[in-house]
């Protein structure tokens, strides 16, 4: 089954810590992987996506097929990384459909 | 913001009144999709659409109804609402066909009261 597991459902730092939010997918085939944040009251938006390779807002993933996993990282967390974070696999039964985590909820304090 | 809006954007009902939520995309996508988010469970499909009436469901179907009557609006109904309707619901797009990427709207805030 299509599965995406994000383990931690609080992760809290102080400013300037490495960060580490964990995904980690079931899914036979090639997958995509996203990364989305949802700042407070906000809408979900694009912040990586394993194809393109980049780095957005100091954040990077990469793609490890051999643990299955599509870990976020950032080497110094800033209060406005501060946000919720879905890890999203694709595509799932075509229609471009995604499959979410329930989360995790970053708070990095000063 | 891929010009996707959502109306009502809160609503407050009770339990067995019949609610309609609206999506609105002004760039013509092809495929659109309600989710409903809840803590703990992240996102979850709802019902998605391919184009105009042609609609299907999603994970957590059960108490919904969409209708896709044009190409700008996916309609997302609860024939008779219940508390455990209570959540945010996002609607979005996808901008390609060839591209898994998705866009969201805003939200609506539904309290079942």
């Amino acid at each position: 089954a299509q599965r995406v597991t994000q383990p931690e459902k609080l992760l809290s730092v102080f400013k300037g810590a490495p960060v580490e939010l964990k995904c980690n997918y079931s899914y036979s085939g090639s997958p995509e992987l996203f990364w989305y944040v949802q700042y407070s009251r906000q809408r979900l938006q694009l912040l990586l996506r394993h194809i393109s390779r980049e780095s957005i807002k100091g954040f990077t993933a990469d793609l490890n097929k051999g643990e299955t996993s599509f870990h976020l990282k950032k080497p110094f967390a800033q209060e406005e990384d501060s946000a919720m974070y879905y890890c999203a696999l694709g595509p799932s039964g075509g229609y471009n459909k995604l499959i979410f985590g329930a989360g995790t909820r970053l708070a990095v304090h000063p | 913001d891929a010009g996707i809006t959502q109306s009502p954007r809160h609503k407050v009902t009770e339990t067995g009144t019949p609610v309609t939520l609206r999506c609105h995309q002004t760039e013509n996508h092809r495929y659109m999709y309600w989710y409903r988010q809840d803590p703990g469970h992240g996102l979850r499909l709802i019902h998605y659409s391919y184009g105009v009436k042609d609609t299907d469901k999603g994970e957590v179907s059960d108490g919904y109804s969409v209708s896709r009557s044009k190409t700008e609006d996916f309609l997302l109904t609860l024939e008779s609402a219940t508390s455990s309707q209570t959540s945010v619901y996002f609607c979005a797009i996808t901008q390609r066909e060839d591209y898994n990427e998705q866009f969201f709207g805003p939200g609506t805030r539904l309290t079942v009261l």
